[in-house]
């Protein structure tokens, strides 16, 4: 069955460190979001990408945060520099036009 | 005004009972709403979709949507303790879904 690939599942880094998770959704989607989930809460919209352009990235932290999605494929999230309120879980979905989003497994992150 | 509102919860409802969730929305756009269910540390999963008014029945789960009122709803028929989750619904209208913050539902055996 296909589904969407994250990698790190667990990643724990220093505040001002550096910190990239990776996505891969599951083929032919060509939309792909980035959500932030900290606990207790639903998961906030970082970003959106149709393709390789991005849609809606007015919620992203843009001081700190990045996010590319080259070719249109796989995306990459980065964090320069990471805080301490950045710890939660980093959620990758994907789905085919505005139909279901299917989501990943998650980065669970935790700056120390 | 959040765009989605739901109550936290927890709501508490016995084995075999029926478990009411709730969810305003503010965008009138709103054309597709959908009911995700989230374990504890894992990952939301679709459960539902509605996009007509009334009501969609699929086993045990019914979605309600009423766009007049901005409302939906999903009731949850003999609730058992595998259904205890983060119940998350999101409507959408042509943009990136939006999450409403959840309503944690238990279900006592």
């Amino acid at each position: 069955e296909a589904e969407v690939a994250q990698s790190p599942r667990y990643k724990i880094t220093e505040k001002s460190q550096a910190v990239a998770f990776w996505c891969d959704p599951i083929s032919g989607h060509a939309t792909l979001y980035w959500y932030r989930q900290i606990l207790g809460q639903g998961p906030e919209l970082l970003v959106q990408f149709q393709d390789e352009s991005v849609v809606d990235d007015s919620q992203l932290p843009k001081d700190r945060f990045s996010a590319e999605r080259l070719k249109g494929v796989d995306s990459t999230l980065k964090i320069q520099p990471a805080e301490l309120g950045d710890s939660a879980m980093y959620l990758c979905a994907s789905s085919d036009g505005f139909a279901e989003a299917f989501f990943g497994q998650g980065t669970r992150l935790t700056v120390v | 005004q959040k765009e989605v509102e739901q109550n936290s919860g927890p709501l508490s409802v016995p084995e075999g009972a029926i478990a009411s969730l709730n969810c305003t929305y503010s965008d009138r756009g709103s054309q597709s709403f959908f009911w995700y269910r989230q374990y504890s540390g894992k990952s939301p999963e679709l459960i539902m979709f509605i996009y007509s008014n009334g009501d969609k029945e699929d086993g045990r789960f019914t979605a309600q949507l009423n766009k007049a009122s901005q409302y939906v709803s999903l009731l949850i028929r003999d609730s058992q303790p595998s259904d205890s989750a983060t119940y998350l619904c999101a409507p959408t209208g042509g943009r990136a879904l939006t999450f409403g913050s959840g309503t944690r539902l238990q279900v006592q055996p």
